[in-house]
C-alpha cells in the first residue's frame, strides 16, 4: 500500500473552504486513495475515496492530481464539528487493509 | 438505522486479569474489522472476519489475543492475560463487503481499555 504523508495540523476559519492535502507519491496504478475522520472519543467515519477521477459527495471533494502523486480533500463550507483528524489512505483495491497514518489535526475556528 | 455496537464503553483492570470485548456489526454487514488505536496513532488492524472465517489476523498478538465470530453476526475479542501496553481504544468496524463498491468501513464508538 502506498505510504501517505499529510500535515500535521491545520486550522480553518469556520465558513470557509478546508483544503487538506496528501502526498501519495509512491501510489499504484490501481490503488485507491480513501479519506476518514475521526472526531473526538468516536470511530472513525469514510467521507470519500477515488482512483483517477474527482469525486464529490454530500460531505465533501476529492481532487486528485493529474500523476495521482497527491490529492486534496475539500470541506467547502467548514463547520466547528468538522474539527477532527482527517486520515488520507492508499490501498489497493477494496478497503480491506486500511492503514492509518497519524492523520492531519483539523481545527475549524468561529 | 442503528450503527455499530460495542460495549463496554469503558473497562479499568489490573495487569495479568482478563478482558473482553464485545461488537455487534451492522445488520447485514457481512465483513468485520478489530482496531486497536493507542492514544495520539491512528486505528492499527488486528483481524477481519468474512462471516465467521478469520481472513486476516496477521496482526492479532496471539499469544494472548483471541477472537470469534459466532455464527458470522456478533464477535468478541478477549485479552488473556492483559498486560499494561494493552492500555488502547479498542474499534470494530464493519462493512458489507470487504472490497468492490460496497466496502466503505462503518466504526463503532470503541472500548476504552486501561490496564492497571
Amino acid at each position: 500500500d502506498a505510504k501517505t504523508t499529510q500535515p500535521t495540523s491545520m486550522d480553518c476559519a469556520e465558513g470557509r473552504a478546508a483544503n487538506l492535502p496528501c502526498n501519495h507519491s509512491t501510489i499504484s496504478g490501481n490503488e485507491y486513495v480513501y479519506w476518514y475522520r475521526q472526531i473526538h472519543s468516536q470511530g472513525p467515519q469514510y467521507i470519500i475515496h477515488g482512483l483517477k477521477n474527482n469525486e464529490t459527495n454530500e460531505m465533501a471533494s476529492l481532487i486528485i492530481t493529474e500523476d495521482r502523486k497527491s490529492s486534496t480533500l475539500i470541506l467547502p463550507h467548514a463547520t466547528l464539528r468538522d474539527t477532527a483528524v482527517y486520515y488520507c489512505i492508499g490501498t489497493q483495491g477494496g478497503s480491506e487493509k486500511l492503514v492509518f497514518g497519524k492523520g492531519t489535526k483539523l481545527t475549524v475556528n468561529p | 438505522e442503528a450503527g455499530v455496537v460495542q460495549s463496554p464503553r469503558y473497562k479499568i483492570i489490573e495487569k495479568k486479569q482478563p478482558v473482553a470485548f464485545w461488537c455487534n456489526p451492522i445488520s447485514g454487514h457481512n465483513t468485520l474489522y478489530w482496531y486497536r488505536q493507542n492514544l495520539g496513532q491512528g486505528p492499527e488492524l488486528l483481524i477481519r472476519y468474512e462471516n465467521e472465517e478469520a481472513v486476516d489476523d496477521s496482526q492479532l498478538p496471539k499469544d494472548r489475543f483471541s477472537a470469534e465470530r459466532l455464527k458470522g453476526v456478533d464477535s468478541t475479542l478477549k485479552i488473556q492475560p492483559a498486560e499494561l501496553g494493552d492500555s488502547a481504544v479498542y474499534l470494530c468496524a464493519s462493512s458489507l463487503e470487504s472490497s468492490g463498491r460496497n466496502n466503505e468501513q462503518f466504526f463503532g464508538p470503541g472500548t476504552r481499555l486501561t490496564v492497571l
